[in-house]
């Protein structure tokens, strides 16, 4: 059964940088699907941040395109997430999900979610 | 920064049937397919419907999704209780090149 599991810090400092990483158990990384990071600020609704293809293309959301890497580490089984210049408004739960083959935006498969406070 | 209009809220009560409108432009919706969420409380998001109209394995078929020009739609026929949750449709958008997803609709079954 493939599994996603974000692993992360739960607080970053302003103007640090957010990283997590989503091991992938059950299910090789190198296969069709497309990867992606999507969060969620408290109370507020679901923003993409960023895909990553079998390829190694990436592709980003427009605004965070600046501060934002997303990578894969086909050793580990596994993709991340970076994050710069963070600020308050970076707080969110940050989700790792799966898209369906040959899609973007159809997310079969999400992890359960990890909370990202960024306060001093 | 979401550029797919759903309505903040709908309501239906047991057994009816509720749609939940998703409008977008030429740039996404028009082009694209779409996708359709549904988050419980505390929760990830399911995926309900992809391409338009295509269910997941395990989706019940109480669930349908169509798309008309710019505007995709999420029928949910036979309204349970446990379908009380936040809704989401998404779409990629060939201007932003990037996934949009749309604002949310929560669905309150009295």
């Amino acid at each position: 059964q493939v599994q996603l599991q974000e692993s992360g810090p739960g607080l970053v400092k302003p103007s640090e940088t957010l990283s997590l990483t989503c091991p992938i158990s059950g299910y090789s990384f190198s296969s069709a699907y497309y990867w992606g990071w999507i969060r969620q600020p408290p109370g507020k609704g679901l923003e993409w941040i960023g895909s990553i293809i079998p390829s190694g293309s990436t592709y980003y959301n427009p605004y965070l395109r600046s501060r934002v890497t997303i990578l894969f580490d086909t050793s580990r089984n596994q993709f991340s997430l970076q994050l710069s210049s963070v600020t308050a408004a970076d707080t969110a739960v940050y989700y790792c999900a799966r898209a369906i083959s040959g899609t973007y935006s159809s997310f079969d498969l999400w992890g359960q979610g990890t909370m990202v406070t960024v306060s001093s | 920064q979401s550029v797919l209009t759903q309505p903040p809220s709908a309501s239906g009560t047991p057994g009816q049937r509720v749609t939940i409108s998703c409008s977008g432009s030429n740039s996404n919706i028009g082009i694209n397919t779409v996708s359709w969420y549904r988050q419980l409380p505390g929760t990830a998001p399911k995926l309900l419907i992809y391409s338009n109209n295509q269910r997941p394995s395990g989706v019940p078929d109480r669930f349908s999704g169509s798309k008309s020009g710019t505007s995709a739609s999420l029928a949910i026929s036979g309204l349970q209780s446990e379908d009380e949750a936040d809704y989401y449709c998404s779409a990629w958008d060939d201007t932003l090149g990037g996934v949009l997803f749309g604002g949310g609709t929560k669905l309150t079954v009295l």
